[in-house]
């Protein structure tokens, strides 16, 4: 399709578990965004990709976040040794450029049991 | 710190009628803000946006009003319809090098047929 695919759909990890989610924004989209939404409240910005670069990760969380974004289209979230306060549903966003719209998304509901 | 809040976290409405979702946001300096719509299971969907330089601005059944004096939203669903049932969220962009969507936690919208 032509929008925003994000994998795995539905994450259930076991506490203290490394995981890793997906997102393949639109094509040719240069900024990419990650954000984490807790269940009942509003998407929380996460972190900022212009192409590769990460301009902005100032919402992650903790140093057990990760995200990167090599070549400037797939970009990768990564979460190590998981924690029950890191289930919620983690939503990627894409834009052609910095001002224009963002596209999100369905989201991976990752669940620390 | 400043954040994006919504007045009504529920709202219940007859099919036909009009809906008004209200938003407060608390940033003077934000210069652009985004009504989006979120189903169940999906990412959010930009409805419509409007810039400081303006109070109005309305599309295809839906109004967006801007109160910068009080820092007031508001979304106007004009002949609601079963489609429309879904959490509503206000967002703002800070500008800047990321331009980055603050949300507020949102109005769930049911509409009764």
């Amino acid at each position: 399709g032509a929008g925003v695919s994000q994998s795995p759909r539905y994450k259930v990890a076991k506490r203290g578990q490394d995981v890793a989610l997906r997102c393949d924004p639109i094509s040719g989209h240069v900024s990419l965004f990650w954000y984490q939404q807790a269940l009942g409240q509003g998407p929380e910005f996460l972190t900022y990709f212009q192409n590769e670069a990460q301009l902005d990760k100032s919402g992650l969380p903790s140093d057990r976040f990760f995200a990167e974004r090599p070549e400037g289209s797939v970009s990768t979230l990564k979460i190590q040794r998981t924690q029950q306060e890191d289930s919620a549903v983690y939503l990627c966003a894409s834009s052609l450029t910095i001002s224009t719209e963002a596209f999100f998304g369905q989201g991976t509901r990752l669940t620390v049991v | 710190g400043e954040s994006v809040g919504l007045h009504l976290p529920t709202l219940s409405v007859q099919e036909g009628d009009n809906s008004i979702i209200n938003c407060a946001y608390s940033n003077s300096a934000s210069d652009y803000f985004i009504w989006y719509k979120q189903e169940s299971g999906k990412g959010p969907q930009f409805i419509i946006d409007i810039r400081s330089n303006m109070d109005k601005r309305q599309g295809q059944r839906v109004t967006v009003l801007l109160n910068k004096t009080v820092k007031h939203l508001s979304l106007q669903i004009a002949a609601t319809q079963p489609g429309d049932s879904a959490v509503y969220f206000c967002a703002e962009i800070l500008g800047g090098a990321t331009n980055k969507l603050i949300f507020g936690t949102g109005t769930l919208l049911a509409v009764q047929p």
